[in-house]
């Protein structure tokens, strides 16, 4: 099966200042690439698609200047939250989508803890 | 607008017995719909994929089953164990993009 790695697993940063998460598809390219967050006991909420070498499509009360996704190959988007605050603390997670295929795979998740 | 509802939104039952978890979607033109199983604190492991044209997936002790016309699925879990404590939820693939659930939770007791 089609593996998408997520890195880093957890983290912690300071408020004020940004961090990347990682999401690579590890043995197929990714023309699109998913992005959620899921706030405590509530669902898994998208936050942008991303399709390869183009700008990614935020979902509505995203804020695309906070949450910067960036799809430069076919095999891997980084997510960078800018001035992570406290209420950004989440745990996001990344999937992956082959053009061919309807079948979306999952990366591990990122837990986000910003104090 | 698509929308997923999972019920019951958590549920308790006893190590051995058979148990049913709902989902239900109010657009009927979806691609496929997932079940996956989320860890406390984890991420996701799909469990099982059923595409639009199919009518149930089984995977081991699981059998999902898809009716498109009713808008609803069922994940049946066959002699559940304590390690099948999780949370339980199903996503579905409409317009290239995943509706999500918000849940079961569910415990196994020993």
């Amino acid at each position: 099966g089609a593996v998408v790695s997520q890195h880093p697993s957890r983290v912690i940063c300071k408020s004020g200042t940004s961090v990347k998460i990682e999401c690579r598809s590890l043995d197929f390219q990714a023309t699109t690439m998913f992005w959620y967050r899921q706030f405590p006991k509530q669902s898994l909420m998208l936050m942008a698609t991303s399709n390869e070498g183009s700008k990614a499509t935020y979902e509505q009360g995203v804020e695309k200047d906070k949450f910067l996704i960036n799809h430069a190959s076919l095999t891997l988007s980084t997510l960078t939250v800018t001035s992570a605050h406290p209420e950004d603390s989440s745990f996001y997670i990344c999937s992956a989508r082959r053009q061919s295929d309807t079948e979306a795979f999952f990366g591990q998740g990122t837990r986000l803890t910003v104090v | 607008k698509q929308e997923v509802t999972q019920i019951p939104a958590a549920l308790s039952v006893p190590e051995g017995e058979n148990l049913v978890l709902n989902c239900s979607f109010t657009d009927s033109a979806i691609y496929n719909l997932q079940w996956f199983r989320q860890d406390p604190g984890k991420g996701l492991t799909s469990l099982l994929l059923i595409q639009s044209s199919q009518r149930e997936q089984t995977s081991g002790r699981l059998n999902a089953s898809l009716d498109k016309s009713s808008g609803r699925s069922t994940l049946y879990i066959a002699a559940s164990q304590p390690g099948d404590s999780a949370t339980y939820l199903c996503a579905v693939n409409s317009n290239y993009q995943l509706i999500w659930g918000a849940g079961t939770k569910l415990i196994i007791k020993p």
